[in-house]
């Protein structure tokens, strides 16, 4: 009864090429995120999205766009990957949008590019 | 710019013996704070958090301390067992859309 998962869990892909990395919840939290953990082992909020409408967007390349096609799942695609995308993705949600709010993680999904 | 900060790195804990796992901020807009336990290769997991209306907030042997004039947070666990060795990270929210800002974790070690 995974809460918060997310597919594939390890990607490894050539430079340039396109690829996108999904995410469900079955929570029925009206928010979820997006964020990065690079090599230093930051994690850093990419993306959030309010029951299917973007409410943050950090300073990421316009390469990586995400979707949400219902407020369960938000999606993220990245055109034309680069060396400097490998990092590992995780997503997240809550209940609500707003302060005082715990947000519950995926897996994560490791992406290495070639 | 890091907001929030994990001094130590790491962290070796006798078994049995109290871990204390801090953790500094910058912005005082912050008004509310969680620690996420993270085992390799697997996502954060909620531990504990606090409101900036507490000083305090206790669940089992997991307790969360809060000094908002220190901009300061501690988290104890007492006692350590070696199934808590894992990567701690503390995480505030309250600005920039509610989006949590992390710390780069501290690593805890249980020993047994």
């Amino acid at each position: 009864d995974t809460a918060v998962s997310q597919t594939p869990k390890y990607l490894v892909t050539q430079m340039g090429n396109d690829k996108s990395i999904k995410c469900e919840q079955n929570l029925g939290h009206d928010t979820m995120y997006w964020y990065k953990q690079d090599s230093k082992k930051f994690l850093k909020i990419m993306f959030s999205y309010n029951n299917k409408e973007l409410i943050i967007n950090e300073t990421v390349p316009n390469r990586f766009s995400p979707k949400s096609p219902d407020k369960a799942h938000l999606n993220l695609h990245i055109n034309s990957l680069e060396l400097g995308d490998s990092a590992v993705y995780f997503c997240a949600s809550s209940l609500i949008t707003g302060s005082q709010e715990t947000q519950y993680f995926g897996p994560g999904t490791r992406l290495l590019v070639l | 710019d890091q907001q929030v900060k994990q001094n130590s790195p790491s962290l070796s804990v006798q078994e049995g013996r109290i871990s204390i796992l801090n953790c500094d901020y910058t912005n005082s807009m912050f008004d509310y704070f969680l620690w996420y336990k993270k085992y390799p290769a697997e996502g954060p997991t909620f531990l504990i958090s606090i409101s900036s209306i507490k000083d305090k907030n206790e669940d089992g042997r997991f307790t969360v301390f809060l000094n908002k004039s220190a901009k300061h947070l501690s988290l104890h666990i007492v006692p350590s067992q070696p199934g808590d060795s894992a990567v701690y990270f503390c995480a505030a929210s309250g600005v920039s859309g509610y989006a949590l800002n992390f710390g780069k974790g501290t690593s805890l070690l249980v020993t047994p």
